[in-house]
């Protein structure tokens, strides 16, 4: 059964920094990897999403990568904005759209 | 505007009295799916269903039914309620695709 860890479950960076977050899972055999933006009381919103035959994407500051044999993504955000404060997920698709998610990591980007 | 929309957003109910949480979605997806959210837990998926008339069980499919009669529609439906289903559920669609996962605003439920 595949399992999504995300570390840190929380982070608090000050305005500008560049940070990492990590989220790895347990079974390789993936079709895909998604990243998602959760603001309080809404709903998820997809920023990236890898396919397994990729090993980056990019959307603005915001850079996914994905290293299937060792099971890890990490989402890069450069240049943090007090406007990125929010919880962010990883799910996994191990096949026929059945996503498996991460609990996420909560950043405060702070002034 | 392409979005899904989920109603109630909130809802109080009490044990055993039966209840419907709608989505409906208007980007033509082929792909829609219930999760709840829960603390500490993450998103579990519920039910799930690839087209019309085709559904399929979740990790957690207990105490839950769905239908697909039109595409854009996927009711959740709690026969008997419980207060164990007390949660934060949200509905999702996709292309199957693409798979880019597009969600509703969410419902919470209480269930006394």
């Amino acid at each position: 059964k595949q399992e999504v860890t995300q570390i840190p479950a929380a982070l608090s960076v000050p305005e500008g920094e560049n940070l990492v977050l990590n989220c790895s899972f347990t079974d390789s055999a993936i079709y895909n990897l998604q990243w998602f933006r959760q603001d309080p009381g809404k709903g998820l919103t997809s920023l990236l999403l890898i396919q397994s035959s990729q090993r980056e994407q990019t959307s603005g500051r915001l850079n996914a990568s994905l290293d299937k044999s060792s099971g890890r993504s990490t989402l890069y955000i450069a240049a943090s904005q007090p406007g990125d404060s929010a919880t962010y997920l990883c799910a996994v698709d191990g096949g026929g759209n059945k996503l498996t998610f991460g609990t996420g990591t909560q950043l405060k980007v702070e002034l | 505007e392409a979005q899904v929309t989920q109603n109630p957003r909130y809802l109080i109910t009490v044990t055993g009295k039966k209840l419907t949480v709608t989505c409906s979605q208007n980007m033509n997806h082929e792909y829609m799916s219930w999760y709840r959210q829960d603390p500490g837990l993450g998103l579990r998926q519920i039910y799930y269903s690839m087209n019309v008339e085709v559904t399929d069980k979740g990790d957690v499919p207990e105490g839950y039914k769905v239908s697909r009669k039109e595409k854009r529609n996927f009711p959740l439906i709690l026969e008997s309620p419980s207060p164990n289903q007390t949660s934060l559920y949200f509905c999702a669609s996709s292309f199957i695709n693409t798979g880019e996962l597009f969600f509703g605003e969410g419902s919470r439920l209480t269930v006394l």
